[in-house]
Order: C-alpha cells, then structure tokens, then sequence
C-alpha cells in the first residue's frame, strides 16, 4: 500500500462542474500537506497548501482531517484550463522537507 | 527571476554508459532536492541537500547512483552503469530553507532514456 492514495481518475467533467479530489495518508508523522498540479509534460507546481482549518484560495477550497488521515481538494465553477493532473502530497515531521506524493488525479475539463 | 534549471532536458543513452544530470537552483536556495518521476511509480524522492551536505540520501535506489552539490548550488546527479529501469524523468527542486512547510519549486527536469 502507498504512503499517499489518491483517487485513481481520470476525471473527465464539463466546464462550470464542480470536482472533488480525495486523497488519504499512512503515515501519521505526517505534518505539511499540498496540492501540486502537473501539467502534461511539465513539472510539478504548488497549488495550495492545507491547513488544519480548511482553506480557500479562489474557486479551490482544501480540508483536512488528521484524525482521518484525508485530505481533499475541491474546484468549483471548473474551466478548460483547470486540466491537469492534482497531486496530494505530503511530509514527515523532521524529514529535512522531503515531499511524499500520490500518484496523481488527473481531470479534463470539456467544453 | 530565473527559475530552476536542468541540463540537459533530454538525454538517450545505451546500456551501461555512465550519464550525468545537472541542476541549478534557484539563487539563494539552500536546499536542493532531487526526485524522479517514471510511468507506473509516480515521483520518488531521491535525495536532498542541505547546503552541501545531504543528510538524506535514503531514496537512492542502488550504488550506482550518485550526487554532489558544491558551493551550495549547482548539483549533479551521476548515474552509473545505467539500466533500462532507470528511464524516468529525473526532476530537480529547491526551496529557500530545509524545512517542512517551504514551498518546492520544481526544475523542467532531464528525461532520461536507457536503449
């Protein structure tokens, strides 16, 4: 089993829809969470982070649960341009910021 | 500013040729870390550097890689003897400081290519 489990995808859901990612975490030295977004072929880039109290950033709102071990992501009012693959990812308390990810969520927005 | 760079962002190599990657953070980083992304694995974590210094090298997957940093910037990452495996994409980060909550910026990374 994977330290970080993502929704296997894809997603494939029209413009204005709303999306939820889930993801979930093993390990519970776990201490900082992210949402990367991974464009085809490019690298990775910070989305958001996810704070304890839930945040929201635009139209992309992030929650987490500790005592679950989830985390999730929500995009509203979807555009084209939100095509992407999202990734959940974490670290460990004291591991030199070194980054766990999920195999990626990938969502195609359609027209 | 100049973002993360990597060199080259390509590279097709035969079986058991020893091959080089290079990275070039941003300025003023002083962590730098090295993943690879390969189909079917997602990205793993190869190694970091704090400085000069890699505290953490336990996602080296055999011997025969390698990585240096000097002058707490540019770092290579030295593949041995390269296998077919070892095809991925090898992406390079920094951040300002090695802590947990420090956002990453990611480099292009080097698709690597073993025949």
């Amino acid at each position: 089993r994977k330290e970080v489990e993502q929704d296997p995808g894809p997603f494939n859901v029209p413009e204005g829809a709303t999306v939820a990612f889930n993801c979930t975490y093993s390990n519970s030295a776990s201490q900082s969470f992210f949402w990367y977004r991974q464009d085809c072929r490019k690298e990775p880039k910070l989305l958001m982070s996810v704070y304890s109290s839930g945040n929201e950033d635009g139209r992309f709102t992030a929650q987490l649960n500790r005592a679950s071990q989830y985390i999730s992501l929500l995009i509203r009012d979807s555009k084209l341009s939100d095509s992407a693959t999202y990734l959940c990812v974490v670290n460990r308390r004291n591991q030199g910021g070194k980054l766990i990810f999920g195999q990626g969520t990938e969502l195609s927005v359609k027209p | 500013g100049a973002g993360v760079s990597q060199s080259p962002s390509n590279k097709v190599t035969e079986k058991g040729k020893d091959v080089e990657l290079r990275c070039d953070p941003i300025s003023g980083h002083t962590a730098l870390y090295w993943y690879r992304q390969s189909l079917g694995q997602g990205l793993e974590f190869l190694i970091y550097f704090q400085g000069n210094s890699a505290p953490d090298k336990s996602g080296l997957p055999s011997d025969r890689f390698s990585a240096e940093r000097t002058g707490g910037s540019v770092s290579t990452l030295t593949i041995q003897r390269t296998q077919q495996e070892d095809s991925a994409v090898y992406l390079c980060a920094s951040s300002l400081r090695v802590l947990d909550y420090n956002e990453q910026f990611f480099g292009p990374g080097t698709r690597l290519t073993v025949l």
